[in-house]
């Protein structure tokens, strides 16, 4: 069973450019959390997502990125224009619903993407 | 809206040194509780979790957390730090019936040898 998956794993960007992230939580999987992490900062929660909807984004800056979870596909995180201050370490998480319980489990986060903007 | 505080934010202790970090979160209700571990250069890793029943919890690698609810706290301890415990510690908490998780603004630990 392959745990969170992110990539690209470091992200590169051109002041204005947008950048695109991607997350696919652990198989059965249906709640996906974004997180940022700055230095000194800890881990700033940014967004949750359940399939197709927007559970909590009260962290989400209001300009420039949105979040989305499809019903295919990967969570995707997305910043256009992106500035200098951008730069950081984002991180998904995913959970879901123990088979026998139906109880939730812990967040299980994946390698992050490192974007750094010059 | 629930909130994490973690008090140390830099903790320097010797190998074989005995190791509590503390945590507060603020939300009154039922709440999952949680300590993740990042070594460095990775991502976040369960050290162990409270959900409910006894309230002394046993993680991997040595570490127990014990969660007080009269003091809304959720402390991590560990009696012996080894040079490998050298991470970040981040607190979080869930609340009950709610999926969002609240991270503290997390610990750093350096072990020196």
């Amino acid at each position: 069973n392959a745990g969170v998956m992110q990539n690209p794993r470091h992200l590169v960007r051109r002041r204005g450019q947008e950048a695109r992230l991607r997350c696919s939580p652990m198989k059965g999987h249906s709640h996906v959390y974004w997180y940022r992490q700055l230095p000194e900062e800890g881990l700033k929660f940014m967004v949750y997502l359940q399939k197709e909807n927007i559970i909590d984004e009260s962290g989400m800056p209001k300009e420039r990125f949105s979040a989305e979870f499809p019903k295919e596909g990967p969570s995707i995180l997305r910043i256009q224009q992106v500035v200098r201050g951008d730069s950081a370490a984002y991180f998904c998480a995913s959970s879901g619903l123990h088979i026998t319980t139906f109880s939730n489990t812990e967040a299980f986060f994946g390698q992050g993407t490192r974007l750094t903007v010059v | 809206a629930q909130s994490v505080s973690q008090h140390n934010h830099h903790v320097i202790l010797s190998e074989a040194a005995s190791l509590e970090l503390g945590c507060n979160y603020s939300y009154g209700g039922t709440v999952n509780l949680f300590w993740y571990v990042q070594y460095p250069g990775q991502h976040l890793q369960l050290l162990l979790k409270y959900f409910s029943g006894d309230p002394l919890v046993k993680g991997i690698k040595g570490f127990e957390a014990e969660f007080i609810k009269s003091k809304f706290s959720f402390n991590l301890r560990k009696p012996s730090v080894q040079w490998s415990d050298t991470a970040e510690y981040f607190c979080a908490v869930r609340s009950g019936g709610y999926q969002k998780v609240t991270f503290g603004i997390g610990t750093k630990l350096q072990v020196i040898p």
